[in-house]
Formats: structure tokens, C-alpha cells, sequence
């Protein structure tokens, strides 16, 4: 099975800040990762898929980077909605697997 | 406008079954591969199963494999998934979520709002 490993796992942050989330696959998946964000009580939502295309309706703050087994996500300035937890997954292979998770928090 | 909603969730004892439906609307069922993905309180998410557009094809994560069937009907725009054989450890929020056409090399580009299966005794 393949392990997704992210960083950090909480993360503090203000309004406005750079946000890098980092996801590292246990072995390579090419580009076949995506970044889904979950609120509280919420079903998760689609970011990124394809490791970097953004997906229709989310905003341009929200950009992906990566191939093979590093990842990033990027909010390139934080915005008081996008306080949630955020986890990678990746569609290379069964089972499925999801990283461990990210929770970001107001500073 | 894309819509999944699940139902079945209930309080169950450990060794005792359940069935969840998740019923679709908005896109072409019948060439969609559905998931179901769980999430226990206060933890990460965790998929589950998923199912081919025709239901041909079906594979499952290590945890649930042979207690857990995944199935659809595409006359009803449903998806299924009978639970048999509970434990404590099942105790979560089920959701289905789709994927744009299969599912490998591709995504999940919407989810339902979730169904609690509760597993106590």
C-alpha cells in the first residue's frame, strides 16, 4: 500500500500568511495526487487534482505542485475561510490512501 | 447540480449489519465509479470501497475486505453498502463520494454530506 506522509500535521498561521503544506508518497504515484479541505462537521471539498490543476470554482490563492512522491499546497495569502484541515490522496493505485491530515489555525 | 445523499447510519451492535444508500443525482450514474470514504470522530479520512460505472469491478481497503460489499443499481441511481460482521472499530461518517469517470489516475470531484454508523453495544 502506498503511505502518504504530511507536513505539518498542525499548523498556525494568520490572515494574509504563505501557507506550504508538504505530502510525501511512500513510493512514486507520477502525478496522480489531489488536495481535498474539510471544515468542521463538513464533507470534504476538492482543491487540486493532477497534483497542480485547480479545480473549477476554487480560488487562485490555492495552487499544487509536485511529481512523483514530494507534493506541495500552497494558499499564497491565508483567507479566514480557509481555516480547516486539509489532506492529500492518491488515485496511483489500490487501495486509495489519504494523508494523515493538516489542520490549519488562526494565529 | 450534482447531489449525493446518504442515508442508513444508525446505532448497531458489534456483530450486527447495516446497509447505507447513497442516492445520486445531477450526472450520468451509470458512468460514474463510486467510493465510499469513512471518517472516525476526530480523525482522518479513510477509503473504503469503490465500484466501476457498470459495477463490474469493485475492490476494497485491508480493513473492511470481506465484511463489507459495495454494489449498486443504476435503474435507481443508488449506491449501496451492506456491513456485515460490525466492530467498534467501524463507528464513523460514511460518505460516497464520485469520481469524474473511473476513479484510478483521476479524483473525487464530489462528496455527500455524510451518514454516522455507530457500532456499540
Amino acid at each position: 500500500d502506498i503511505q502518504l506522509t504530511q507536513s505539518p500535521s498542525f499548523l498556525s498561521a494568520s490572515v494574509g500568511d504563505r501557507v506550504t503544506i508538504t505530502c510525501r508518497a511512500s513510493q512514486g504515484i507520477s502525478s496522480y495526487l489531489a488536495w481535498c479541505q474539510q471544515k468542521p462537521g463538513k464533507a470534504p471539498k476538492l482543491l487540486i487534482y493532477a497534483a497542480s490543476t485547480v479545480q473549477s470554482g476554487v480560488p487562485s490563492r490555492f495552487s499544487g505542485s509536485g511529481f512523483g512522491t514530494e507534493f506541495t499546497l500552497t494558499i499564497s495569502s491565508l483567507q479566514p475561510e480557509d481555516f480547516a484541515t486539509y489532506y492529500c490522496q492518491q488515485l496511483d493505485s489500490y487501495p486509495l490512501t489519504f494523508g494523515g491530515g493538516t489542520k490549519v489555525e488562526i494565529k | 447540480e450534482v447531489q449525493l445523499l446518504e442515508s442508513g447510519g444508525d446505532l448497531v451492535q458489534p456483530g450486527g449489519s447495516l446497509r447505507l444508500s447513497c442516492a445520486a443525482s445531477g450526472f450520468t450514474f451509470s458512468s460514474t465509479a463510486m467510493n465510499w470514504v469513512r471518517q472516525a470522530q476526530g480523525e482522518g479520512l479513510e477509503w473504503v470501497s469503490v465500484i466501476s460505472g457498470n459495477g463490474d469491478t469493485t475492490k476494497y481497503g485491508d480493513s473492511v475486505k470481506g465484511r463489507f460489499t459495495i454494489s449498486r443499481d443504476n435503474s435507481r441511481d443508488t449506491l449501496y453498502l451492506q456491513m456485515n460482521s460490525l466492530r467498534a472499530e467501524d463507528t464513523a461518517v460514511y460518505y460516497c463520494a464520485k469520481c469524474p469517470g473511473s476513479c484510478q489516475y483521476n479524483y473525487f470531484d464530489n462528496w455527500g454530506q455524510g451518514t454516522l454508523v455507530t457500532v456499540s453495544s
